[in-house]
């Protein structure tokens, strides 16, 4: 069995800071695929990035960032100099050889002005 | 533009009443699944499905059943509605290798009275 683990429930920061979203997962794949969606309050789910378990490079683009590390069974992401616009639920998900897409319980995160 | 439809945006349906949710995907995708929304407790896999007439469970399949007669069309099942099903459903749909993102539609919020 998988499974995708965000243990913050809730973030609050004030905007400009950086913040830091955390995601653990369990695996027995050696192939495997994670994902990081975004739900704004319209509660559309957005698409934000795909890195398979081969690609340990981390990602950059704009003012988000992922940190991949398959040593600690984590991908996290975080978001620099927040704005109020980033306030969503975050969600980190995993697909791997039975192709079943396993998703985290998410991350409230609000951006105070 | 790709899609992922469902057919109802809300519903309110009455208790031990048989309800179908429909999802139809125009990507060709080989995957489709069903998630429930509820807050707190991220999107659970009610079921999956990664071929016609294919099925598999996911994480909280009890109440449910689903039905894949073409590649183009998930549909959810609640043989007998319980005000414990009120929820948010979403169907999302991938291809095979996950080589892209999940595509997910705009759900279907059902309320059982």
């Amino acid at each position: 069995a998988q499974k995708v683990t965000q243990a913050q429930t809730e973030i609050s920061v004030v905007e400009k800071e950086d913040v830091t979203l955390d995601c653990v997962y369990e695996t027995r794949d050696t192939t495997y695929y994670l994902f990081w969606y975004k739900q704004p309050p319209s509660g559309e789910l957005v698409f934000l990035i795909r890195r398979n378990s081969f690609d340990e490079q981390n990602e950059i683009s704009g003012r988000y960032s992922w940190n991949f590390q398959k040593s600690t069974s984590s991908f996290n992401f975080t978001i620099t100099a927040s704005q109020v616009v980033d306030s969503a639920v975050y969600f980190c998900a995993l697909s791997g050889s039975a192709r079943q897409l396993t998703f985290g319980s998410g991350t409230q995160l609000t951006v105070l002005p | 533009d790709v899609k992922v439809t469902q057919s109802s945006r809300y519903l309110v349906k009455r208790t031990g009443e048989k309800v179908f949710l429909e999802c139809v995907q125009d990507m060709d995708h080989e995957n489709m699944f069903w998630y429930r929304q509820d807050p707190g407790l991220g999107l659970r896999l009610i079921y999956f499905s990664y071929d016609v007439k294919m099925k598999e469970k996911g994480d909280i399949p009890e109440g449910y059943s689903v039905s894949r007669e073409k590649k183009e069309r998930f549909s959810l099942i609640l043989e007998s509605a319980s005000t414990n099903q009120t929820s948010m459903y979403l169907c999302a749909s991938s291809s095979a290798d996950m080589n892209t993102e999940a595509f997910f539609g705009q759900g279907t919020r059902l309320t059982v009275v």
